[in-house]
């Protein structure tokens, strides 16, 4: 079992640079969320899905970008990367109306 | 937004001896999860708590929801080194599309 899948692991990006953060589930789950967090923090939410073709805003959105074209599938895009999106950003995933999350192993930014 | 606090911020204890941690929250809530953290990778879900005042066991772990919905313990029996890690409430609404506020994390360090 895969479960919720994260690439890369880890990326060093400058200043400006774009990427996208890969992130895929095998579980069939309608919901995926990607959270960031901070040294010492807990999670922060930055985007949820609740379904194919349905994204929403969490709690810290601007500077992300994300797409949910499948059920599989929630990449989450960094346009003009910042110091401040140094980061470990996870993906979860969950059921319908059942909110425990499953999460991804993250993958650790750093923005030089 | 929601706040939650958690305490203690980190622990260090002798192996054998039994630990609690709580949050508490400035609003209500109609769940309460528990997850741990172990270095490197994601959260894992630890204990769900769906009702106030519901007591759920899970091996050495048990959680509790408070009567009034703001708050909730984590309590853990006869400690062992696998323990260490980083405990994290999260507090959601069932009908909030999955939403969880995390709280900031409580460090536990297990002395053999």
């Amino acid at each position: 079992n895969a479960g919720v899948t994260q690439t890369p692991k880890f990326r060093i990006l400058k200043i400006g640079q774009s990427m996208t953060l890969q992130c895929t589930q095998d579980m069939n789950h309608n919901y995926m969320y990607w959270y960031r967090q901070d040294p010492g923090m807990g999670l922060k939410l930055i985007y949820y899905s609740v379904g194919a073709g349905i994204t929403d805003k969490g709690e810290v959105p601007n500077g992300y970008n994300v797409s949910r074209s499948t059920t599989e599938d929630f990449p989450l895009r960094l346009e003009l990367a910042a110091p401040s999106q140094t980061s470990v950003y996870f993906c979860a995933s969950s059921f319908d109306r059942v909110i425990e999350a499953f999460f991804g192993q993250g993958t650790r930014l750093t923005v030089v | 937004g929601q706040q939650l606090n958690q305490s203690p911020q980190s622990m260090f204890i002798q192996e054998g001896e039994d630990v609690s941690m709580n949050c508490t929250s400035s609003s209500i809530f109609n769940t309460w999860l528990w997850y741990k953290q172990d270095p490197g990778e994601g959260p894992v879900l630890l204990i769900a708590l769906y009702k106030a005042g519901e007591l759920t066991s899970n091996g050495r772990l048990t959680a509790q929801f408070g009567i009034t919905r703001k708050d909730s313990f984590l309590n853990i029996s006869a400690s062992i080194p696998s323990d260490v890690g980083i405990y994290f409430c999260a507090g959601s609404y069932n009908t909030n599309a999955g939403k969880s506020t995390f709280g900031d994390g409580t460090t536990l360090t297990v002395k053999p």
